[in-house]
């Protein structure tokens, strides 16, 4: 079973519509949790932490489960400008030494 | 603020032979991270370092090592180079790098180095 594993897309949605990611990972000592965002040939990107509360930023929301070790990402009234790979990615080391990616989300908007 | 920077941004090797890649962190971080991204797939660690010192070492055979300069800067050596090792080669840094305070601070990406294996 890999570490992190997300929903392999991809995803192609019309402009406006909503958008969910999923991903669990398998250590159940996994500490910090956040969703990066990777536009093609460039670097990974933070888009938002990920808290056990939930948090909310702008049209982005997460969501951590930690009894089913589950990680959401949803996008409401997607824009064409959203259109990227999603990288969920875990640390479950002390600090953050070392973070594991999932294998990326590829979301397509389509105008 | 200047970010992570990288260089170079592309490389062209051959089977076997040996490169040599670098980075500079934010300024004020001490902690400098290793990443290779093969073209289709996440990220994957391969190195931490943090006031100098080896703090962590992913799955990665010996060919790989680094080192961290007392300026805190870093690099990525790759010996007898395999077409495998064809992909984007990412540095990251923190400010933090064992702080058991401070597991939400993210990681922070320079722009990458493009490595062509042919």
């Amino acid at each position: 079973r890999k570490e992190v594993e997300q929903d392999p897309g991809p995803f192609n949605v019309p402009e406006g519509a909503t958008v969910a990611f999923n991903c669990t990972y398998s250590n159940s000592a996994s500490q910090s949790f956040f969703w990066y965002r990777q536009d093609c040939r460039k670097e990974p990107k933070l888009l938002m932490s990920v808290y056990s509360s939930g948090n909310e930023d702008g049209r982005f929301t997460a969501q951590l489960n930690r009894a089913s070790q589950y990680i959401s990402l949803l996008i409401r009234d997607s824009k064409l400008s959203d259109s990227a790979t999603y990288l969920c990615v875990v640390n479950g080391n002390f600090g953050n030494e070392k973070l594991t990616f999932g294998t990326g989300t590829r979301l397509t908007i389509i105008p | 603020d200047a970010g992570v920077t990288q260089s170079p941004t592309h490389l062209i090797k051959t089977r076997g032979q040996h490169v040599t890649l670098r980075c500079s962190p934010i300024s004020g971080h001490k902690s400098v991270s290793w990443y290779q991204q093969v073209l289709g797939q996440g990220p994957q660690f391969i190195f931490q370092y943090y006031e100098k010192e080896e703090r962590g070492r992913g799955n990665f055979p010996d060919r790989f090592s680094a080192r961290q300069f007392p300026n805190y800067s870093s690099e990525l050596n790759v010996n007898a180079l395999l077409l495998g090792d064809s992909a984007l080669y990412l540095c990251a840094s923190s400010p933090v790098g064992g702080d058991s305070t401070n597991f939400n601070s993210p990681l922070h990406f320079g722009n990458g180095t493009r490595l062509t294996v042919t």
